[in-house]
């Protein structure tokens, strides 16, 4: 069975510093993989998605990146966190079938991040 | 510009009672339509997917309904359990895109 690990749970970091969430897959290949970020009172924003090694699409404009250096493992980053990048930030993958409209989402637990 | 409209924000019922959460969408090109639920801190849990061409899916207690005309989906739940408060959350997926675009959400509170 298919399964989504995403890491760490909670992060608090300083303004101004780093950051490096990762998420990766098992049992499935060549899956589609997002990342989402949850803030508070708002649905969901898609940041990043990905439907294979090094091809990544941002969906807005912000100091975050991407990175997908393996088939199963996705990669958020900043080199400078603001207080705006607060939330609680979701990784998922789908099946793959090309490069439009995504099947089922499957989701992992989530990380959230509070930069002060 | 894309909106998905959750009402109401949260909602309280005696357990046993049968509701109905509501998604209403602007877009009329969807692909799909999707329910999940989220508990506190968690990720989401896919609930339902219906295909545009669909009308409705069920799953145990659970069905969804879509309405493309209308810009409405429904999801009801029958027998309402303590076990069933969380967040549910609808989102549809436009035909030819990547993205799914997120309600807020309704926060179900099943008192025992």
């Amino acid at each position: 069975s298919q399964t989504i690990h995403q890491w760490p749970a909670t992060l608090v970091q300083p303004v101004g510093s780093p950051l490096s969430l990762e998420c990766t897959v098992e049992g499935t290949s060549n899956p589609n993989l997002y990342w989402y970020r949850q803030a508070a009172g708002r649905g969901l924003q898609l940041l990043f998605y990905s439907v294979g090694i090094g091809q990544i699409s941002s969906e807005v404009p912000q100091n975050l990146s991407a990175s997908r250096p393996q088939d199963r493992q996705f990669i958020l980053s900043s080199k400078k966190l603001l207080l705006s990048d607060s939330g609680f930030y979701l990784c998922a993958w789908s099946v793959s079938r090309g490069q439009f409209s995504p099947e089922k989402l499957f989701f992992g637990s989530g990380t959230q991040l509070s930069v002060l | 510009k894309q909106e998905v409209t959750q009402i109401p924000a949260a909602l309280s019922v005696p357990e046993g009672e049968n509701l109905v959460l509501n998604c209403s969408f602007t877009d009329s090109a969807i692909y799909n339509l999707q329910w999940f639920r989220q508990d506190p801190g968690k990720g989401l849990t896919s609930l339902l997917l219906i295909q545009s061409s669909q009308r409705e899916q069920t799953s145990g207690r659970l069905n969804a309904s879509l309405d493309k005309s209308s810009g409405r989906s429904t999801l009801y739940i029958a027998a309402s359990q303590p076990g069933d408060s969380a967040t549910y959350l609808c989102a549809f997926t436009e035909t030819g895109a990547n993205n799914l675009f997120f309600g807020t959400g309704t926060r179900l509170t099943v008192i025992p």
